[in-house]
């Protein structure tokens, strides 16, 4: 068991390119979730997973973000015209199973920084 | 709906003394809830959590958090701080709806004064 994995750890662009992050849950989780977290704050739901379907989004998540989970196992996020509102820490979480008593795991996260 | 309140957004202790840290949730069904760490730029690590099993919950590096319904409270606590605990900390409550995503509060930084 390695972890959460994210990729890359930081990253700055500049406004209006697109980016894109990785996240690599651990192996037997079914599900995944994407956060953001800017600063002096706690996470914010963007999107959830089970297996490779993407169950939910928040309001959060405007048309430039975009998520994926093909295959059920890695997840990527896109965010494309990148502004300057998007610096933030994009946390990746897995959990095992059904339920609300499990615990997430999460990654070291991506910071982006838009200039 | 599923929320949770941090009082205090920045806690400062001596070294040895007592560490308290307050959450408030509001949840209209029996609330699942966690104590998260964060160091700088990282990921948030699980100290504890509380589902429904007893209400003292211990955890680890010494921490644990009592629920009170009557007092709707998922305080954390540690007797002694340690420099090492010095970080930032997120009180969480899981949804009951599809994902059960959490639903975090806005956190407690914590300094410990040597």
């Amino acid at each position: 068991d390695t972890g959460v994995s994210q990729d890359p750890r930081h990253k700055i662009t500049k406004r209006g390119q697109n980016v894109t992050f990785r996240c690599d849950p651990i192996s037997e989780h079914n599900r995944l979730y994407w956060y953001r977290q800017t600063l002096g704050q706690g996470p914010e739901f963007l999107t959830y997973f089970q297996n490779e379907a993407q169950l939910e989004k928040s309001r959060l998540l405007s048309d430039r973000f975009s998520a994926e989970r093909p295959k059920g196992s890695f997840s990527t996020l896109e965010i494309q015209r990148t502004e300057q509102g998007d610096s933030a820490m994009y946390l990746c979480a897995s959990s095992y199973g059904g339920g609300e008593t499990g615990e997430a795991f999460f990654g070291q996260g991506t910071r982006l920084t838009v200039v | 709906a599923q929320s949770v309140t941090q009082l205090g957004s920045h806690v400062s202790v001596s070294e040895g003394a007592l560490v308290l840290l307050r959450c408030n949730y509001s949840s209209s069904v029996p609330p699942y809830l966690f104590w998260y760490v964060q160091y700088p730029n990282q990921g948030l690590q699980l100290l504890l959590k509380y589902t429904s099993a007893a209400t003292l919950v211990k955890g680890i590096n010494g921490f644990e958090a009592e629920f009170k319904k009557s007092e709707t409270s998922f305080h954390l606590t540690k007797p002694s701080a340690h420099m090492s605990d010095a970080a930032e900390y997120f009180c969480a409550v899981r949804g009951t709806n599809t994902g059960n995503q959490f639903y975090f509060g806005t956190g407690t930084s914590l300094t410990v004064i040597p």
